[in-house]
Order: structure tokens, then sequence, then C-alpha cells
């Protein structure tokens, strides 16, 4: 069985930095890209960043593009996401996925879900 | 900001055919496949659709998807009351070279 489980989330303030993980298992870590997704209380959902997996990529949505640091240790089937300079516009329930499909072909998804971890960017 | 659109809420009787619209352009659903996600009140996410009309194991097949030029669309026929959630489409767009969701639609089973 595929889980994700996120972890990391807290109450910081703005200007503050934060770091979040995601435990993978149940699947081969290592051969599959995996991404951020965040929901803003209320809102729609918005992609964060994507990490490649065989093939050593980063990608960042420009809402984060130079404050947000994605990274993976495939050692301990384990994503993070360094977040710094957070705004109160971050504030969300941060959902680590494992990307499927083939991005060549233009068939890109989020198979997994993980639970998700509230960050909250407050003074 | 979405680039895809969706009808804010849609809604039937159990038993109805409810759809769900996703409008697009070029750079996104024309050139890529769209994927659907189906989100339960307080749960995370969960892949409903992919690759325009292929479920995931486990997915009822009264769930369907389509794509035609710059649209897609979910159906779902013979609706339950477990369908009650929100659903979101989602694609990679080529100009922006990014994924993006769309604006999401509440289903409600009158």
């Amino acid at each position: 069985e595929v889980q994700l489980l996120e972890s990391g989330g807290g109450l910081v303030q703005p200007g503050g930095s934060l770091r979040l993980s995601c435990a993978a298992s149940g699947f081969t870590f290592n051969i599959y890209a995996m991404s951020w997704v965040r929901q803003a209380p209320g809102k729609g959902l918005e992609w964060v960043s994507t990490i490649g997996g065989i093939d050593p990529f980063t990608l960042y949505a420009d809402s984060v593009k130079g404050r947000f640091t994605i990274s993976r240790d495939n050692s301990k089937n384990t994503l993070y996401l360094q977040m710094s300079s957070l705004r109160a516009e971050d504030t969300a329930v941060y959902y680590c996925t494992n990307r499927a499909g083939v991005a060549a072909a233009g068939t890109r998804y989020f198979e997994h879900w993980g639970q998700g971890t509230l960050v909250t960017v407050s003074s | 900001q979405s680039v895809l659109t969706q009808p804010p809420s849609a809604s039937g009787t159990p038993g109805q055919r409810v759809t769900i619209s996703c409008s697009g352009s070029s750079s996104n659903i024309r050139s890529n496949a769209v994927n659907w996600y189906q989100q339960l009140p307080g749960t995370a996410p969960k892949l409903l659709i992919y690759t325009n009309n292929q479920r995931p194991s486990g997915v009822p097949d009264r769930f369907s998807g389509s794509k035609s030029g710059t649209s897609a669309s979910l159906a779902i026929s013979g609706l339950q009351s477990e369908d009650e959630a929100d659903y979101y489409c989602a694609s990679w767009d080529d100009s922006l070279h990014s994924h993006i969701f769309g604006t999401g639609t509440k289903v409600t089973v009158l």
C-alpha cells in the first residue's frame, strides 16, 4: 500500500522559514518524480513544485520561485520542501504527491496523495 | 491563478447524470492530457481520471472523462450521495511550463 506522510507544518511568522518532509513507502520512490501541491483555506488546489526521479530536474510555480527549494533523499525515501521568506499568502495545507505518467507524451498526473500538513504564516 | 475554467457548482438528484466542464487553451488541454481529482469534504484530493479517460483501479465506472480540442468534461452517471465533493481538472501548460488546476466544481446531491 502506498503511503505518503507529510510533517513539519506549523505556525511561523512572516519572513520566517520552515521545512516540510514527506515520508514515502509502498512504491519504488527513487524512480518517481515527486511534487508538492497546496490548498489555501477554502480555496482550490495550486501546484507548488516538482522534483525529478531518475531525471534530475526541479520545477517551481512562479509564486514560490526563489523562496522555496524542493529536494529528496532517496536513501530515506523522503521528499522535502524548504520554505523561506514566508508570506501570509503561503498559508495552506501542503500535500505531497508522486507524479506518474510520461512527460514527453504530455501525460503527467498526481497519482497518490498524502493527508497534508498545515502551514500558517501569521504574526 | 487558474487557467482552467470550471463551473463553480453542479447538482443533481440521486441516479441522475451530472457533467462538469473544464475549459482551457491550446497551450494546455489541446497539447496535454487532462486529469480529474475528487476531494471529499475534509480529506485530501484523490485521482479520479487520468490521461483524459482512464480510471485508476477502484474508481467506479460511473465516472468517465473526455477531451475535445481545448475543453474536457467529467461525467458522473447514476449520481450517488457519496459523490458530493469538489472536483478539479488539471493539466500541464506548455507556455507556463507548469502544472495547472481548474477552478474547481462543487457537486451537490439534492
